[in-house]
């Protein structure tokens, strides 16, 4: 019975280039989430989608950041020229409703050199 | 001002006492809470999960909530040093726009039980 999965745990990036992150849900979960953690700073929501719909991406980056949860695959963050200020922890959760108990991944750590 | 406040610590603790973590909000609108444990270098694991003041047990540990002070508390009986993690309290409301739910974190409270 996996849990929320992250890949890769760890993404080490040069400024300018693009960065990937995937999330598969748990089993029986049609509802994911971002988060993201810097340094020394709490969790922070960026996005939340159900299956080919952004429901909300209130908290996301205006520029560079985008989401999707396509109907076949995991759920993907996209961060193309990263900068030294997107390294981070970012962690996918997902739910079987909104107002449902979110279960959190273990996070890819992102670093920008 | 931050919706949601909870002390950073770190809080140290002899092995058996009984823990006390808080946060307090802001936003009145928050209708459900949580804690997470979050261990180091790993996602954060969810402990407790209510909708409702009152409390809410679940072996040694103990949910707190208190809408009209806007005032959550865990409570963590008999203590062990594998309780030594950063907690985590959060939040979230229902929006109507979207039909869903965001949730707001306090920044963890970062706890080490003595042996």
């Amino acid at each position: 019975n996996a849990g929320v999965m992250q890949n890769p745990r760890h993404l080490v990036r040069r400024r300018g280039q693009e960065a990937r992150l995937r999330c598969s849900p748990m089993k029986g979960h049609s509802h994911v989430y971002w988060y993201r953690q810097l340094p020394e700073e709490g969790l922070k929501f960026m996005v939340y989608l159900q299956k080919e719909n952004i429901i909300d991406e209130s908290g996301m980056p205006k520029e560079r950041f985008s989401a999707e949860f396509p109907k076949e695959g995991p759920s993907i963050l996209r961060i193309q020229q990263v900068v030294r200020g997107d390294s981070a922890a970012y962690f996918c959760a997902s739910s079987t409703a909104p107002n449902q108990p979110q279960h959190f991944g273990d996070g890819t750590r992102l670093s920008i050199l | 001002q931050k919706e949601v406040e909870q002390d950073p610590g770190p809080l140290s603790v002899p092995e058996g006492a009984i823990v006390s973590l808080n946060c307090t909000y802001s936003n009145s609108a928050f209708q459900y809470f949580m804690w997470y444990r979050q261990y180091s270098r790993k996602g954060p694991e969810l402990l407790m999960y209510t909708y409702s003041s009152g409390n809410k047990e679940d072996g040694r540990f103990t949910a707190q909530v208190d809408k009209s002070s806007k005032y959550i508390s865990l409570f963590i009986r008999d203590s062990q040093p594998s309780d030594s993690a950063t907690y985590l309290c959060a939040m979230s409301d229902y929006l109507e726009e979207t039909s869903g739910s965001r949730l707001t974190f306090g920044e963890g409270t970062q706890l080490t039980v003595n042996p």
